[in-house]
């Protein structure tokens, strides 16, 4: 089976720096992405490692350690729109499935 | 970049009643799409994976005879939900990757089930 876990809350001050932690317990290890949901819509891609190291996509950033199961999402310069729950999910080898731990909501303060 | 469109948006209806939710990518191939549901403030939980033109594969505990899943086309998933009861009211996303390319899974919209 697969274990993900991550944090389940965190707020942070508007123009701060919030990283969100992911750990995960997996055989067939795919890569691991990074999702961000606002209240009630679907998931948006963000970012995607699936080699040990740190992926820059403007504000966000990525980390991955395989050998640690470890896995952060780096938010920059936050905005208030960034308040939303961030997903770590799991892709395994077979299949391309997808698990997803379960989520960090993180609230913007200004 | 790859869209994934899912319908309806919204449904509300009277337990015992079926329901079917659409999952189409608009703009890419997909052999195989992906069916979740979340219940508020959960996280995303794969029902099943749908796969075209053969039968679907489920997730330990997802009832096959429930959640009647079709994959009958390149493009196209749907997810009946038989006898609906309240309990089977959530958020259902669909996902669906571009076959042979490095691009992650995209969600269509959600269907959000309300049943009376």
């Amino acid at each position: 089976g697969q274990n993900i876990d991550q944090p389940t809350e965190m707020t942070a001050t508007e123009g701060a720096i919030v990283q969100i932690n992911c750990t995960y317990q997996t055989s067939g290890f795919n890569g691991l992405f990074w999702y961000q949901q606002h209240a009630g819509e679907a998931p948006t891609f963000l970012s995607y490692n699936v080699l040990d190291g740190l992926e820059e996509k403007g504000r966000f950033s990525s980390f991955l350690s395989r050998s640690k199961g470890y896995s952060y999402l780096l938010l920059k310069e936050l905005q208030m729109k960034d308040s939303a729950s961030y997903l770590c999910a799991v892709s395994k080898a077979a299949g391309n499935k997808l698990t997803f731990g379960g989520g960090t909501r993180v609230l913007v303060k200004p | 970049g790859a869209v994934v469109s899912q319908h309806p948006s919204w449904v509300i209806c009277k337990s015992g009643t079926s329901v079917k939710i659409e999952c189409r990518s608009l703009d890419f191939q997909a052999t195989t799409m992906f069916w979740y549901r979340q219940f508020p403030k959960q996280s995303l939980m794969l029902m099943a994976t749908s796969n075209e033109g053969s039968k679907a594969t489920y997730e330990q505990g997802v009832e096959k005879d429930k959640f009647l899943i079709n994959h009958a086309s390149l493009t196209l998933s749907t997810l009946t939900v038989t006898s609906a009861h309240p309990e089977d009211s959530s958020f259902y996303i669909c996902s669906a990757k571009q076959e042979y390319s490095n691009q992650p899974q995209h969600f269509g919209d959600g269907t959000r089930l309300s049943i009376l």
